[in-house]
């Protein structure tokens, strides 16, 4: 079974931290994203990574930043985190191919800035 | 762009009634994949369905059933005999090929509550 994995579940920070959400996949997927979910405006890409090293902007980029030095691991960062990105995070990682492949999804963060 | 439309935000029914779940979607692509994904109260999403835009024919799982039709750019979602365990919300949504990544676009979901 795939399994992608995220380093908390829920996670309180303060204003102007700066907080990294880390997320690992083990079916060796060339693709993995960042999504923000809240109440009533579904999931919104944020940042998606197509290889290593390799990222794009989503939807929402604005206030983040991510890392992808290994294959297997994806990193978001909020360098100066703020109340407005209180919200569930979700990463996911799909395989690349002639085709679409669905999203693999890990359990998400829970993240509350204070 | 890329849309995914899910008009109904909640609903409730009670247990062993039949619920569809609408989805419509807007794309200038001819070819383009549809997908539906299962949030639990757990919170992760739970991968449900694929279809490609090639393949019309309506598909069956055990309870679940769903009708994708081209000509209304729908592909709505349909649990017969609902249960409490039915209980999740529900996203509807459509790939956009970028490079080597295939981006979703998702629907805002809607939330099922089956009670017993």
């Amino acid at each position: 079974d795939v399994k992608v994995t995220q380093s908390s579940r829920y996670l309180v920070k303060r204003t102007g931290e700066k907080v990294f959400l880390e997320c690992v996949q083990d079916m060796d997927h060339e693709n993995m994203f960042w999504y923000r979910q809240d109440p009533g405006l579904g999931l919104r890409l944020i940042y998606f990574s197509y290889d290593v090293k390799m990222k794009e902007k989503g939807d929402i980029p604005e206030g983040y930043s991510v890392s992808r030095e290994k294959k297997e691991r994806f990193s978001l960062i909020l360098e100066s985190a703020s109340t407005n990105q209180t919200s569930m995070y979700l990463c996911a990682s799909t395989l690349s191919g002639t085709g679409t492949y669905e999203q693999y999804f890990g359990p998400g963060t829970r993240l509350t800035v204070t | 762009a890329q849309k995914v439309t899910q008009a109904q935000t909640e609903i409730s029914v009670v247990e062993k009634e039949d619920v569809t779940l609408d989805c419509v979607y807007e794309t200038r692509d001819t070819t383009y994949y549809l997908f539906w994904y299962k949030q639990p109260p757990s919170g992760e999403l739970v991968f449900l369905i694929r279809r490609n835009s090639f393949d019309e024919q309506n598909e069956i799982s055990g309870r679940y059933s769903w009708n994708f039709q081209k000509s209304t750019s729908s592909f709505n979602f349909t649990i017969t005999a609902s249960q409490v365990v039915d209980s999740a919300v529900y996203f509807c949504a459509l790939s956009e090929a970028y490079r080597s990544a295939e981006k979703l676009v998702f629907g805002k979901g809607m939330k099922l509550t089956v009670n017993p």
